[in-house]
């Protein structure tokens, strides 16, 4: 009973190194979501996907790229990391609407860029 | 774009009293979904209760209950008997679907419970 996974659980990266961040969801989820968190600026949406093959930016979606190949799979990637990226992701899915729309959240990726 | 949002950084309660968390949030759609998730230290996310913006009736999850006022845009959670247990960052959400699929959060309030 796996729900949302995300790998890696914890990293440290240096400055304008890159890396990619995979979230995978056996619950045939049709929405996923990339959050980060901050303290004292809660959960802000990076992208989010509502299908395979879709994507869509959230609130602050500058530095990251994400994909949805599979429909079970969303990665997300930062291409040349910043100190400002140093933070909590937290991967999320949910069914589409209107039943059953509560999100199932992964447990987390520490990332710390140096 | 809907905004949720938190007024209340911190609060904390007696075990065994009552405590009131204050969400509001702003929408032009009339279809949508609250939901109040708790984040223990653990870090994971847990659904504690949600209410469907068509039904007038709060929802309720034993000890924990909201007073939805959709004319208000608000949505407070009251967690009863306070348990250590329930001691851990509250956060509010709103979700929509069909062509408004985002799932968007407020601050938090980090909920300290003294024995």
């Amino acid at each position: 009973n796996a729900g949302v996974t995300q790998t890696p659980k914890f990293r440290v990266l240096k400055t304008g190194q890159s890396m990619t961040l995979l979230c995978a969801q056996d619950m045939n989820h049709e929405y996923m979501y990339w959050y980060r968190q901050d303290p004292g600026m809660g959960l802000r949406l990076i992208h989010y996907s509502v299908g395979e093959g879709t994507t869509a930016k959230g609130e602050v979606p500058d530095g990251y790229n994400v994909s949805r190949l599979k429909k079970q799979n969303f990665l997300l990637g930062l291409e040349s990391a910043a100190p400002s990226q140093t933070s909590v992701y937290f991967c999320a899915s949910r069914e589409a609407g209107p039943v059953n729309t509560e999100a199932f959240f992964g447990q987390g990726t520490r990332l710390t860029v140096v | 774009a809907q905004t949720v949002t938190q007024s209340q950084p911190e609060m904390s309660v007696q075990e065994a009293e009552t405590v009131t968390l204050s969400c509001t949030y702003d929408t032009s759609e009339s279809d949508y979904y609250l939901f109040w998730y708790k984040q223990p230290p653990s870090r994971q996310m847990i659904l504690v209760i949600r209410q469907e913006a068509y039904k007038q009736q709060n929802a309720t999850e034993n000890r924990f209950s909201v007073n939805f006022q959709k004319a208000a845009k608000s949505f407070s959670l009251k967690i009863s008997d306070s348990q250590l247990g329930d001691a851990a960052m509250y956060f509010c959400a709103y979700g929509g679907y069909f062509g408004n699929e985002k799932l968007t959060f407020g601050t938090g309030t980090r909920l300290t419970i003294i024995p």
